[in-house]
C-alpha cells in the first residue's frame, strides 16, 4: 500500500517567518494529496489540497506543490501568526477510497 | 447540519471487556471511516466503508470489527478491548464523485483508556 513520510517532526519558527513541511509518497499511482490541521484536543480539519494533475495550489498564506516526478509534496505557510500553531498532517490517495496519512508536524509559532 | 458526530467522547474499559463507538453523519455521505490516532504515528485506517452494507479492512484491522447497516451511521466495535487499543478513535466522512473520493470530515474523536 501507499507509505507516506513527513518532514520534520517538530517545527518551531518566529512570528511571521514561513514554516515548510515536506512528505513523501510511495506509489506513483497517487493522485489526491490533502493536508490536514489540528488544534490540541480537536479533530483535523482540511486546509489544503492538491490533485496530480496541478503543481502548485495557493489559498492566502498557504500554499502547496507537487512534484509527481520525485514523488514529494510541501505545505508552506507565510508570515506565520500564533494560530498557526498546530499539529499538521499530510495525506496521499493511491486510490477512490483510501487516505494514507504522514505522522505529522507539530509547528510551534513563537511570539 | 451536526456533520460527524461520535458518541461516547470519552470511555474507560477494563481489559476484555467489549464496547461499541457510534459514528453518525448527517451529509449523506457515501464513504465513511475509522481511524485510530497515537503519539507520533499520524492517522491510521482500521476499516472504512464505501456504501450501505458494505465494509472493507484498512491498515490496522486487527482487534476491530465495524458494520454499516444505515448509511448515515458506521459502528466501531471492540469485542475483547486491550491495552493496545487505548487510543483516540476518529471517525469520518466523504462524498464520492467522478474525481473518487471528495474531502474527508472527521468527527470530534473518542479518547478511549483500556486499563
Amino acid at each position: 500500500g501507499e507509505n507516506v513520510e513527513q518532514h520534520p517532526s517538530t517545527l518551531s519558527v518566529q512570528e511571521g517567518d514561513s514554516a515548510v513541511i515536506k512528505c513523501t509518497y510511495s506509489d506513483s499511482a497517487s493522485n489526491y494529496f490533502p493536508w490536514y490541521k489540528q488544534e490540541l484536543g480537536k479533530r483535523p480539519q482540511l486546509i489544503i489540497d492538491i490533485r496530480s494533475n496541478v503543481g502548485e495550489k495557493k489559498d492566502q498564506r498557504i500554499a502547496v506543490t507537487l512534484n509527481k516526478t520525485a514523488k514529494h509534496f510541501s505545505l508552506h505557510i507565510t508570515e506565520t501568526q500564533p494560530e498557526d500553531s498546530a499539529v499538521y498532517f499530510c495525506a496521499a490517495r493511491s486510490n477512490d477510497y483510501k487516505l494514507s496519512f504522514g505522522a505529522g508536524t507539530t509547528v510551534t509559532v513563537r511570539a | 447540519n451536526a456533520g460527524v458526530t461520535q458518541t461516547p467522547k470519552f470511555r474507560v474499559l477494563k481489559t476484555g471487556q467489549s464496547m461499541t463507538l457510534l459514528c453518525a453523519q448527517d451529509m449523506n455521505h457515501e464513504y465513511m471511516y475509522w481511524y485510530r490516532q497515537d503519539p507520533g504515528m499520524g492517522l491510521r485506517l482500521i476499516h472504512y466503508s464505501v456504501g450501505e452494507g458494505t465494509t472493507a479492512k484498512g491498515e490496522v484491522p486487527d482487534g476491530y470489527n465495524v458494520s454499516r447497516l444505515k448509511k448515515q451511521n458506521f459502528l466501531l466495535g471492540l469485542e475483547s478491548a486491550a491495552p493496545s487499543q487505548t487510543s483516540v478513535y476518529f471517525c469520518a466522512s466523504s462524498a464520492s464523485g467522478l474525481a473518487g473520493q471528495k474531502e474527508q470530515y472527521f468527527g470530534p474523536g473518542t479518547r478511549l483508556t483500556v486499563t
